[in-house]
């Protein structure tokens, strides 16, 4: 069984960092692109970006380009995603999700959700 | 950008009746060499992450009932559930897969009636 686990809810004042961690099982890490997205209180999906835990290369969207890093582990089957200079506008609930290696091809498992709230 | 529009933004369907969720693309999402539309739908149920329902605007994922069925192409496909259960309240989304980055429409909260 293909599972994503997630690291617990966030709480951080405006300005700071927030690392979310995104382990994976039930098959093998560097088979599959690992998917950063965003939700907002009350409002849909916003993709952040992607890491090829093969070798590492990245995709960022534009709205998140220069406030994401996003990495993986392999030694740890783990993905991690840093977004930095948080403001009111990051609380969310932020999702890792697996693809097949390719930027073509949908969403198939997700992980269970990380809520950061930020606030002074 | 690719937007997808959904619409309604909600629907209430008594239970056994069905249920239609439409999603419009600003571009055709068709790839005429492989002939496949990159056309996702996405159910989430609330404190749930999403779920694949969809893909390829018609092929089911595993383990999603029969009841459920996707079609369309090109920039206009439709989502429905021909007997609505009380399972399946929730939110769907519609996902574009064409270009990089993709879009999701903004979702159609189903209830029951």
């Amino acid at each position: 069984e293909v599972l994503l686990v997630q690291s617990g809810a966030e709480v951080k004042k405006p300005g700071a960092t927030v690392r979310i961690s995104c382990k994976l099982s039930g098959y093998t890490f560097i088979d599959y692109y690992i998917h950063w997205v965003q939700q907002a209180p009350g409002k849909g999906l916003e993709w952040m970006g992607l890491v090829n835990p093969e070798n590492g290369d990245t995709l960022y969207a534009e709205n998140f380009q220069g406030r994401v890093t996003i990495t993986a582990d392999t030694s740890l089957d783990t993905a991690y995603m840093d977004l930095y200079s948080l403001t009111s506008e990051d609380t969310a609930v932020y999702f890792c999700a697996t693809s097949l290696p390719s930027t073509k091809t949908p969403f198939d498992y997700w992980g269970q959700g990380t809520l950061v709230t930020v606030s002074s | 950008d690719i937007v997808m529009t959904q619409s309604p933004d909600s629907l209430a369907v008594s239970l056994g009746e069905r249920a239609t969720i439409n999603c419009k693309s600003s571009q055709s999402v068709l790839y005429d060499s492989h002939n496949k539309d990159y056309l996702a739908w996405y159910q989430q149920k609330p404190g749930h992450p999403p779920k694949l329902l969809f893909y390829w605007a018609s092929t089911r994922a595993s383990g999603v009932p029969a009841r459920f069925s996707g079609g369309g192409s090109a920039t206009d496909f439709t989502l429905t559930i021909s007997s609505l259960q009380a399972e399946d309240v929730a939110v769907y989304y519609c996902h574009q897969y064409y270009t990089t980055p993709g879009s999701f429409g903004q979702g159609t909260k189903l209830e029951i009636k």
